[in-house]
């Protein structure tokens, strides 16, 4: 089973700032397995990234994802007031996995 | 436009069997593109993949979770159901269902809103 480790836990930014999100992998995996998810307070989870890096339907260019050996990353460039939520790295291949979470805040 | 609804008690009590039922519209579950699936979320916490299911009734458990879950498809009524056995006050959570595209990579693209179910007596 691959476990994720997101970092950091929180993130107190502004907006209009950049926001850099970090997933690291227990052990190598495809670039192909690695999706990102947005969710905002009393809401499900939102597909934002998939495959490292490629944005889910309407989802803005702000958005964006790449990877570094084991450590994935997401970010956003400018931080909008709707930006501000919880986001989780997901491994999609089986045993299917999620990271703890990092949550944006203001 | 898809839309998933889960459905099912809010309250169980510990030892028993927790069911939930996700209605699918705006798609047919039979379709051969799409998983269907369950993940939950304790208040305050992450996410938990619970189960997947194919319409054919191919199934993919958590291993943690795999010998109390049951994932089961109903094409004439377009839903599918989630069954686990044994509840403690652990399993208290918000349960999703979802739904992935059928390839061994693709993440779930589509949520239904969530619903709560408390494990008390």
């Amino acid at each position: 089973e691959i476990v994720l480790t997101q970092s950091p836990g929180t993130l107190s930014l502004s907006p209009g700032e950049r926001a850099t999100l970090s997933c690291r992998a227990s052990q190598t995996i495809s670039s192909s397995s690695l999706a990102w998810y947005q969710q905002r307070r009393g809401q499900a989870p939102r597909l934002l990234v998939y495959a490292t890096s490629n944005r889910a339907t309407g989802i803005p260019d702000r958005f964006s994802g790449s990877v570094s050996g084991t450590d994935f990353s997401l970010t956003i460039s400018r931080l909008e007031p709707e930006d501000f939520a919880v986001y989780y790295c997901h491994h999609v291949t089986l045993p299917l996995t999620f990271g703890g979470g990092t949550k944006v805040e203001i | 436009q898809l839309h998933l609804q889960e459905s099912g008690p809010g309250l169980v009590k510990p030892s028993e069997t927790l069911s939930l039922t996700c209605t699918v519209s705006g798609g047919s579950i039979k379709s051969s593109s799409y998983y269907w699936g369950w993940l939950r979320q304790p208040p305050g916490r992450g996410l938990e993949w619970i189960a997947t299911s194919y319409y054919n009734g191919n199934t993919y458990y958590n291993p943690s979770l795999k010998s109390r879950v049951s994932i089961s498809v109903d094409t004439s009524k377009n839903q599918f159901s989630l069954k686990l056995t044994s509840v403690t006050a652990t399993d208290t959570a918000i349960y999703y269902c979802a739904r992935r595209l059928y390839y061994d990579t693709s993440p779930f693209d589509s949520w239904g809103q969530g619903t709560l179910v408390t494990v008390s007596s």
